[in-house]
């Protein structure tokens, strides 16, 4: 079964640093691009990055552009996401989702996500 | 940024209803437009992608359609399993977008 597992999630200041886990199983982890996604008490989905399957590429929103880094380990199938200078708006449920391809430009690739993992809440706040 | 537009953003409806959800890009996505159901407190999960792409295990009553800038989702039989929110998101470009949500309720 495809299973992802998210982590690290928790209450932190604002400025606070946080470390986000996420243990795939069930597939070749090291063949898919992986992704994060968040979601806002009570709001809609918000993309965060991507990274490509050897960790070569790695793609975000703007809003966490220079602050948030996405990163893998291929031999222990983990996803991370180091998360630094927190604010208030980055309040929210964190989901890992495995990427599956659709139209790629330049390298960089859009797709869909399948499965995703059950969320891990993290809360900016002092 | 590719803009999605889901309407409406709530609707009620009754068992066995047609329910048809619509999505709009800000600019051609092509057909790379993927729909997803999420309960409350649970993950999404996806059930179309690249516009009528059934997902494996997803019953066949969910259709997508469309192509350019404007998509649907049809539930054509509403079961009581299927209230929940929706959401639209485009996989052409990034950054990956989504749309704002339709909740079904129950009427």
């Amino acid at each position: 079964e495809v299973q992802l597992v998210e982590s690290g999630g928790g209450l932190v200041q604002p400025g606070g640093s946080l470390r986000l886990s996420c243990a795939a199983s069930g597939f070749t982890f090291s063949t898919y691009w992986m992704s994060w996604v968040r979601q806002a008490p009570g709001k809609g989905l918000e993309w965060v990055a991507n990274i490509k399957e050897d960790g070569s590429g790695k793609y975000y929103v703007d809003s966490v552009q220079g602050r948030f880094t996405i990163s893998r380990d291929n031999v222990k199938n983990l996803l991370f996401l180091q998360m630094n200078s927190l604010r208030a708006e980055d309040t929210a449920v964190y989901y890992c989702a495995r990427l599956r391809l659709g139209y790629c430009v330049s390298g960089s690739c859009s797709g869909w996500f399948d499965p995703w993992g059950q969320g891990t809440l993290v809360t900016v706040s002092s | 940024d590719i803009q999605m537009t889901q309407s409406p953003s709530s609707l009620s409806a009754s068992v066995g209803d047609r329910v048809i959800i619509t999505c709009r890009a800000s600019q051609s996505i092509s057909s790379y437009l993927d729909w997803y159901q999420q309960k409350p407190g649970k993950a999404p999960k996806l059930l179309i992608y690249v516009t009528s792409n059934l997902q494996s295990g997803v019953p066949s009553r969910f259709s997508g359609s469309g192509s350019g800038t404007e998509f649907t989702l049809t539930i054509s039989s509403l079961q009581p399993e299927d209230f929940a929110t929706y959401y639209c998101q485009q996989c052409y470009s990034t950054p990956i977008t989504f749309g704002g949500g339709t909740k079904v309720e129950i009427k």
